[in-house]
Parts: C-alpha cells; structure tokens; sequence
C-alpha cells in the first residue's frame, strides 16, 4: 500500500507570495489532517479535514487554508507569505473508524524556505 | 479539549544511561496514547501504542490514569536513539490525534 504524499518536497517562495501543497492520503483514508513543523515550535496543528469537510483547525491566521477533494486528496494554501511561515509542513492521513485503533500516517513533508 | 504536554524540549543522556521522555495529557474520556518517533531525515512515525502495551526498540510506555501521564522510557540509551519524540493523544471513536510539542533526544557517546 503506497504512503502519504506529499509534493513538492521542498519550495522557495518570496514574500508576499503564496503557495499550495498537495497530500495524497493512504489509499481508503478519509481523514487528513496538516501541521506545521519547526525546531522552536515543534508540531504545531493547522487543521484536518474528513469527508471534504474541515473538521478542526488550529491557531493559524486565516491566511492558512485547506481543502479536500472528493478522492481525499488535500491542499493547503498560504496567502501572503510571511518569514516566519518557512517551516516543515506534515500532512497526515488516519484510517476509517471501526478499525481498533486510531494512528496517524506522516507523510514526508514539504519543506518551504520563505525568502 | 485534548491537550498533550512535553516539558522538555531537550533531554540530553549518556549512553547506556537510562532514559525518561515525559508526557502529560487532558483528556475527559478514555484516550489512546501513542509515541512517535521522527529520525534525522525520516518521516515521522508511529513507534508504540499504550493499546498494545509492547516494547519497541527497547522503549516502553504505561499510561497512568491516576497522573494522567503516558511516559516513555528505556532502561539503557542507545546512540541510534538519538531522535526527535512526539506524545500523541486521540479520543476514542474519533480520528484527530492531537500531538505534544516534542523533545529531542539527544544520546551522548
């Protein structure tokens, strides 16, 4: 069964701009959820999404959004983009409930460098 | 709401000393608590379960209700544990997992 997938793998943007991030989930996933790496703030959750609905989100200014398509496939989108928005971002993807036990499946991230 | 506390965001020990990562969770139900791991250039991943109650690597980890705590610990450090560890929370019945802010662990040669 193929991982979590991310693209692109690493992105250098200047500020102002703004950029989209794909994730593919593990293949009958319906939850994905997005965090936000960094060595000072560690994992930080920016929002998941289930069934192309958003389900939760985190403590993000409203230039961080999300979507997810009817295939469970998710972008993010961040307008605007600022230094402190260089950052590892994770995306996770979590089976259907009614099997045992809840695990999140990490992706290999995407590696934005805001310049 | 969920809530998973790490107080240390570096624990460092010698090798072959034991090892104590603290986790420390908010939760009004009945969690489940995870441990990750994420090595130098890898993708974070899952490395035991409090459900499964086994020993991974060496790592084990008991949840205290009482305490509300799920730490993990190694009797005897290893340089190959040298790793960045995440605490994990999801409610059950429900698929957010809801994760701490990490530690580093560093194990010194």
């Amino acid at each position: 069964k193929a991982g979590v997938t991310q693209t692109p793998r690493y992105l250098i943007k200047t500020r102002g701009q703004q950029v989209t991030l794909s994730c593919s989930p593990i293949s009958g996933h319906r939850s994905v959820s997005w965090y936000q790496q960094t060595p000072g703030q560690g994992l930080q959750f920016l929002f998941e999404y289930f069934s192309e609905t958003q389900r939760n989100k985190g403590n993000f200014p409203g230039r961080f959004s999300g979507r997810q398509f009817s295939n469970s496939r998710s972008e993010m989108n961040v307008s605007t983009l600022e230094l402190g928005d260089s950052a590892l971002y994770l995306c996770a993807s979590s089976p259907p409930p009614g099997q045992g036990y809840t695990e999140a499946f990490f992706g290999q991230g995407t590696r934005l460098t805001v310049v | 709401a969920q809530r998973v506390t790490q107080p240390e965001k570096l624990l460092s020990v010698f090798k072959g000393a034991p090892v104590e990562l603290k986790c420390n969770y908010s939760y009004s139900g009945s969690p489940e608590l995870f441990w990750y791991v994420q090595y130098s250039r890898q993708r974070l991943q899952l490395l035991l379960r409090h459900i499964s109650r086994e020993s991974i690597k060496g790592f084990t980890a008991d949840l205290n209700k009482g305490e509300t705590s799920f730490h993990l610990k190694k009797p005897f450090a290893q340089e190959e544990d040298s790793a960045m560890y995440y605490c994990a929370l999801s409610g059950s019945g429900y698929q957010k997992v809801t994760f701490g802010t990490g530690t580093k662990l560093q194990v010194i040669p």
